[in-house]
């Protein structure tokens, strides 16, 4: 079946550190890969998506590369800032199966400290 | 910034109390959900519907209920609620072809609280 696993947090980072957070995936056929981020207080929103192989997603400072080799699609963002402080989903879309809907990690949360 | 709303944002309530949580959305689009997010921020699908008339379970059993009888209104119900029922809930809507784009748009979510 189709499933998503993303590294667990919480995640604690330096304003302008590095980060990183793994997202790997088990899907038959070509799915498309998406990160979604949840600020707190609020609902979730699109923050980034691959749809094949090779592409990179870009927002926000934020980006993703769509790897089937590894099946994975790391987000990473070279300098982070207390804004980026939230709730990050990773999550696929299978067109195949699940009735058309997103299947999304369990989410990580990030904590960026001044 | 995506039209969808959800009221109410805060809820406390007695168990065995009917509730209802409304989901209105203003951009026409025919496909809505309802997820339920634990306190560990997991996200688990409870319904979706494709349209009008047309509700389906999710991934995840839920008690509650759900309802389409207009393209822009999603409410979701518990006839009568309990403790456990104590959570976040996030409605969502996307185009048809959300299997091309992807892309879900939230309301900012109910919180429910039963003592």
């Amino acid at each position: 079946g189709n499933s998503v696993t993303q590294m667990e947090g919480p995640v604690t980072l330096s304003e302008e550190a590095f980060l990183t957070i793994n997202c790997t995936y088990t899907a038959t056929g070509y799915p498309s890969l998406f990160w979604y981020v949840q600020y707190p207080g609020e609902g979730l929103q699109l923050l980034l998506k691959a749809t094949k192989a090779d592409d990179k997603g870009s927002n926000k400072g934020f980006e993703a590369t769509y790897r089937k080799e590894t099946t994975s699609f790391h987000l990473e963002k070279g300098s982070v800032q207390v804004s980026d402080s939230a709730v990050y989903f990773c999550a696929l879309l299978n067109y195949g199966g699940s009735q058309g809907n997103l299947i999304f990690g369990k989410g990580t949360k990030l904590s960026v400290k001044p | 910034e995506a039209d969808i709303y959800q009221t109410p944002r805060y809820l406390v309530i007695g168990t065995g109390k009917k509730i209802t949580l409304e989901c209105s959305q203003t951009m026409g689009h025919d496909k809505m959900y309802w997820y339920q997010q634990d306190p560990g921020m997991e996200l688990h699908l409870i319904h979706y519907s494709y349209g009008v008339n047309s509700t389906e379970k999710g991934d995840l059993s839920s008690e509650s209920t759900v309802s389409r009888i207009r393209t822009e209104h999603f409410p979701l119900t518990l006839e009568s609620a309990r403790p456990s029922h104590t959570s976040q809930y996030l409605c969502a809507s996307s185009e048809f072809a959300t299997r091309r784009t992807g892309e879900l748009f939230f309301g900012e979510g109910s919180r429910l609280t039963v003592l």
